[in-house]
């Protein structure tokens, strides 16, 4: 009963410095979301996959990149971090349009 | 004007009382609306969702919906301690994506 497993759980990077954060989920969702979540902001979709093979730019997509690598997992690349991305990364999915996401737990990123 | 818009309180309630917690938006073509609970340092866990004008009841949650309005709103019956934390209005809008208000933290105190 995994659900939605990301990894890692807290990463601290140098400015500049790469990572990616994975994803993965065991319900057999068509569609992968995410988000980053910042105090006062909300969430806000950075990238999404609506199907495997398929990504699409959301509404804060700059300095991020994404693969679908199938249909369980949705990576998000950070090429350059900056102290900008310093936020709780979330990613979610669901079954189809109009239905609830389920969420990951969350990944805490502290760009220095 | 935020696409969904939630009043970030503090929303302070008794224990017992009920709670109500509102949410509008501004796409009119949004179909589907979603509550979502979110305690501190975890993620958003999906409590309730509605899709058509009028109440729709899970236990002590009712959630209303008034598209005429573009009003959602979340009442909690029996308010307990247990329920503080914040309530995040996501709504689907025509690109089939949901767009997050900021939350309302809600209080409950003994």
């Amino acid at each position: 009963n995994a659900g939605v497993t990301q990894t890692p759980k807290f990463q601290v990077l140098k400015t500049g410095q790469s990572m990616t954060l994975q994803c993965a989920q065991d319900m057999n969702h068509n569609s992968m979301y995410w988000y980053r979540q910042d105090p006062g902001m909300g969430l806000r979709l950075i990238y999404y996959s609506a199907s495997e093979g398929t990504t699409d730019k959301g509404e804060v997509p700059n300095g991020y990149n994404v693969s679908r690598l199938n249909k369980r997992e949705f990576s998000l690349r950070l090429e350059s971090a900056a102290p900008s991305q310093t936020s709780v990364y979330f990613c979610a999915s669901n079954q189809n349009e109009g239905s609830g996401y389920t969420f990951g737990s969350g990944t805490r990123l502290t760009v220095v | 004007q935020k696409e969904v818009e939630q009043n970030s309180g503090p929303l302070s309630v008794p224990e017992g009382a009920i709670a109500s917690l509102n949410c509008t938006y501004s796409d009119r073509g949004s179909q589907s609306f979603f509550w979502y609970r979110q305690y501190s340092g975890k993620s958003p866990e999906l409590i309730m969702f509605i899709y058509s004008n009028g109440d729709k009841e899970d236990g002590r949650f009712t959630a209303q919906l008034n598209k005429a309005s573009q009003y959602v709103s979340l009442l909690i019956r029996d308010s307990q301690p247990s329920d503080s934390a914040t309530y995040l209005c996501a709504v689907t809008g025509t690109a089939s994506k949901l767009t997050f208000g900021t939350g309302t933290r809600l209080q409950v105190t003994l």
